[in-house]
């Protein structure tokens, strides 16, 4: 496989519920990243990793937990969600997170919380 | 703060009809601006980066330029398959961390047979 891959494509939760969502990279990327797209609103970025460090977290709340075991893989866990984070998750990579490197997106994961 | 403005929100061409759409910005220090297509249920495909005033990026039908305060993105003689959502996002250093991207809205543009 090539570029990078989000599983699963659809999630259907409710509030309650626990999942994890997943992101593998084939780029030989070493930084990679979550967005959060809602209708109507610009990309929200949420988690940076680099060199599977976390670099920023932009005040994102705790039910959202990322992990980052290695440079290609990337999870974001989710627990006890509400309706407002019904949206579409993406995962990007790129070659490192400094000067101007293109950030390389998944297809995302369509998110729907009862 | 940083800010990425697109106009218009949405544009519907007849097919061959030329146009331009616009990513205007406030970013002190600018890294780079880029481009990206987003088709209905995909993530973002990325088109061009653009790095100073007055370069010019060209794939196809599509070019891309860059001024001081914006972008154009001139789609020249376009077809149904240009149809699709283009997305602007703007690098500027941090005061501190890593480099981040600001999006724009994005300009979905029909294009009719």
């Amino acid at each position: 496989e090539t570029g990078v891959t989000q599983t699963p494509r659809h999630l259907v939760m409710g509030m309650t519920n626990k999942k994890s969502l997943k992101c593998e990279q084939h780029l030989g990327h070493n930084a990679m990243y979550w967005y959060k797209q809602s209708a109507k609103k610009p990309l929200e970025l949420m988690f940076v990793y680099n060199f599977k460090e976390q670099t920023e977290n932009n005040s994102v709340p705790s039910r959202f937990s990322p992990e980052c075991p290695n440079s290609s893989h990337l999870f974001l866990h989710l627990h006890t969600l509400q309706p407002e984070d019904s949206a579409l998750y993406l995962c990007a990579s790129s070659q490192g997170t400094g000067g101007s490197q293109p950030q390389h997106f998944g297809d995302g994961t369509r998110l729907s919380i009862l | 703060e940083d800010q990425v403005t697109q106009s218009p929100e949405a544009l519907r061409l007849q097919e061959g009809e030329s146009s331009s759409l616009n990513c205007s910005y406030t970013v002190s220090g600018l890294r780079g601006l880029f481009w990206y297509r987003q088709d209905p249920g995909k993530g973002p495909e990325f088109l061009f980066t653009l790095y100073s005033a007055g370069e010019e990026k060209e794939k196809e039908r599509l070019k891309a330029t860059l001024t001081k305060k914006e972008s154009f993105l001139h789609i020249t003689a376009p077809k149904p398959e240009d149809s699709a959502t283009y997305l602007c996002a703007v690098q500027a250093p941090p005061g501190a961390g890593s480099y981040q991207l600001t999006f724009g809205k994005g300009t979905k543009l029909s294009v009719i047979p």
